[in-house]
């Protein structure tokens, strides 16, 4: 079955270092997310691309995250520096989002913690 | 702008019994609603959705959704629970204008017990 693979799993960092998160959209999908999820906030939607262009990144920190997709097979989010309340589990789904097909697969998601 | 309420954190049902958790939505233009569910440590998964057309929509594991326009509502059912339906379910919605991301409910967590 094709799946959106999300790297690492889990991620242990210390306040000030750099963490990439990495997404392997499914072949043929055109559209990628990155969503956001914690206790407190829920699912926050964070930045989404359509044909690899950005579309909207108004739930970004802009300061400190960034988020890009070099080639149509893999989507990065990157947080520099980090710090304690970007503990969260990060999402990525990818789908074709219109039409009588639209759906989002969602990756197993990267558990970060910022100690 | 776009919102989804999910007015219960948790639900509770006995196996066999008819379930019902609740979303109503906000959104400009035309709603698309969907559901999705979440079992531990995983990504959600994708149950059912209405774009137009009957209100009552059929998706997967036997779920199904009433789509209400009058109360905004589009209520997860299901007629008999299974204790392996026990999960964290998400309701979400986008228009047909504007942004079109989803945004999603803070979930609800349905309990099925033995």
């Amino acid at each position: 079955d094709a799946r959106v693979t999300q790297t690492p799993r889990h991620k242990v960092t210390e306040m000030g270092q750099e963490v990439t998160m990495r997404c392997q959209p499914i072949l043929g999908h055109n559209t990628v997310f990155w969503y956001r999820q914690t206790m407190m906030q829920g699912l926050e939607l964070l930045a989404y691309f359509r044909n690899r262009a950005p579309l909207d990144d108004s739930g970004m920190p802009k300061d400190r995250f960034s988020a890009e997709m070099p080639d149509a097979t893999l989507a990065t989010l990157k947080i520099q520096p980090s710090e304690p309340r970007d503990s969260a589990v990060y999402f990525c789904a990818s789908g074709q989002p219109t039409g009588r097909r639209e759906k989002l697969f969602f990756g197993s998601g990267t558990q970060l913690s910022v100690l | 702008a776009q919102s989804v309420a999910q007015p219960e954190d948790q639900v509770n049902v006995a196996e066999g019994n008819p379930l019902t958790v609740k979303c109503t939505y906000s959104v400009s233009g035309n709603p698309y609603l969907f559901w999705y569910v979440q079992y531990p440590n995983r990504g959600l998964q994708f149950l059912l959705k209405y774009i137009t057309g009957d209100n009552l929509v059929k998706g997967s594991y036997g779920f199904e959704a009433e789509f209400n326009k009058s109360q905004t509502s589009f209520h997860l059912k299901k007629p008999s629970a299974l204790v392996s339906d026990s999960a964290l379910y998400f309701c979400a919605v986008r228009g047909d204008t504007g942004r079109r991301a989803l945004t999603f409910g803070s979930g609800t967590r349905l309990q099925v017990q033995p």
